[in-house]
């Protein structure tokens, strides 16, 4: 079965370190995106893309970064870890068909950041 | 003023009553309406779409949206403690492509 896997589900880091999210799926899909989720914020985009090659800034993406070198991977880097950067994330793909875009959501990585 | 926009709960209902959970939008030119379900600890996922003005029905949910007024609701019927989770709206705006904005969730709690 199709699925979207994220890895590591648990990562404890500290401040200043740079620090990758990995983000997998086997759906075959062309979109793919990271969000953060917070208390009182809800999901907020960090960052997306479209295809390999295309990578587009989200509303919280400073601080982060990705990049998209085949259909399967969007890897979310933390550049240099703050603690403000401690949440859970969540990477989520789907298909390009009409109005209907259901987003396939993976598991989600906790991360603190000491 | 928040794109979309819920009340964070939490709803409390009895086992068996109807829930009921609402959503507004800023953008009057959003095009589709999202309801996901997330249970603690676990990711969203979708369990309602809707993109035209009425009632749009599947099993105990039904969304309903009124672009004129803006806002879109979920019911459940004969709610069960399996429905207790927080349910989240998503909007995609127009420009957006395939971006969906999604609003802080509302928190549902049904009392057995």
């Amino acid at each position: 079965d199709a699925e979207i896997t994220q890895s590591p589900r648990h990562k404890i880091t500290e401040t200043g370190r740079q620090v990758t999210l990995a983000c997998h799926q086997t759906w075959n899909h062309n979109n793919m995106f990271w969000y953060r989720q917070d208390l009182g914020h809800g999901l907020r985009l960090i960052h997306y893309s479209y295809g390999v090659q295309d990578t587009n800034k989200g509303e919280v993406s400073d601080g982060y970064s990705v990049s998209r070198s085949n259909t399967e991977d969007l890897p979310l880097t933390l550049e240099s870890a703050a603690s403000s950067q401690t949440s859970v994330y969540f990477c989520a793909s789907s298909e390009t068909s009409g109005s209907y875009n259901e987003q396939f959501f993976g598991p989600g990585t906790r991360l603190t950041v000491l | 003023q928040k794109e979309v926009e819920q009340n964070s709960g939490p709803l409390s209902v009895p086992e068996g009553a109807i829930a009921s959970l609402n959503c507004t939008y800023s953008d009057r030119g959003s095009q589709s309406f999202f309801w996901y379900r997330q249970y603690s600890g676990k990711s969203p996922e979708l369990i309602m779409f809707i993109y035209s003005n009425g009632d749009k029905e599947d099993g105990r949910f039904t969304a309903q949206l009124n672009k004129a007024s803006q806002y879109v609701s979920l019911l459940i019927r004969d709610s069960q403690p399996s429905d207790s989770a927080t349910y989240l709206c998503a909007v995609r705006v127009p420009g957006g492509y395939q971006k969906v904005t999604f609003g802080t969730g509302t928190k549902l709690q049904v009392i057995p």
